[in-house]
């Protein structure tokens, strides 16, 4: 299994609807996760970090169910702009970052 | 913004060649990572630095990858003989210091092709 899952898509939406994805990861020992947004091409950028309270910024929302294991991501209102390759992200003791192997969504006119 | 700066973005290498990829990371982060994306998936973890010493390079194929941070600051990744399945995108990134929850902020990458 490996340590960080997402569905890789692509997930075709229209501008204006709300989408929503998830990630389960396998380390239960993990408290908080990253979502880092990866334009076609271009390197990873943080796009909002995931506590157990949850986080929201804008139409972004995380949430972080630790019994379940999965982190999710809900995107509201779509842009053409969020089209993008999320990825999923455990930052376990020692720094460094384990991705998942992203998702894409597509935002059509 | 400071940022991380990685060359060359682009690299064209004909197999069983020699290539190196040099990371400068933003001033005052002493942790220091290769990570090594192919087409259409995460990126993965080839070495970590914490100033020159390496913390993590369990994932790194030793018999012909090679990192150094020699003084804790720039890196050089190299690969020698180089194969067709190295064809990926190589991306350096730092962060102030190696623990959870610490954004880690990434160069723009270099784009490696083998022929």
């Amino acid at each position: 299994r490996k340590e960080v899952e997402q569905d890789p898509g692509p997930f075709n939406v229209p501008e204006g609807a709300t989408v929503a994805f998830n990630c389960t990861y396998s380390n239960s020992a993990s408290q908080s996760f990253f979502w880092y947004r990866q334009d076609c091409r271009k390197e990873p950028k943080l796009l909002m970090s995931v506590y157990s309270s949850g986080n929201e910024d804008g139409r972004f929302t995380a949430q972080l169910n630790r019994a379940s294991q999965y982190i999710s991501l809900l995107i509201r209102d779509s842009k053409l702009s969020d089209s993008a390759t999320y990825l999923c992200v455990d930052p376990p003791q020692g720094g460094k970052l384990i991705f998942g192997q992203g998702t894409e969504l597509s935002v059509k006119p | 913004e400071a940022e991380v700066a990685q060359s060359p973005r682009y690299k064209i290498t004909e197999k069983s060649q020699a290539v190196a990829f040099w990371c400068d990371p933003i001033s005052g982060h002493a942790t220091l990572y290769w990570y090594r994306q192919i087409l259409g998936q995460g990126p993965e973890l080839l070495v970590q630095f914490q100033d020159e010493s390496v913390v993590d390079d369990s994932q790194l194929p030793k018999d012909r990858f090679s990192a150094e941070r020699l003084k804790g600051v720039d890196s050089t990744l190299k690969i020698q003989p180089a194969e067709l399945g190295d064809s990926a995108m190589y991306l350096c990134a730092s962060s102030e210091e190696g623990k959870s929850n610490t954004e880690a902020f990434f160069g723009q990458g270099t784009r490696l092709t083998v022929v």
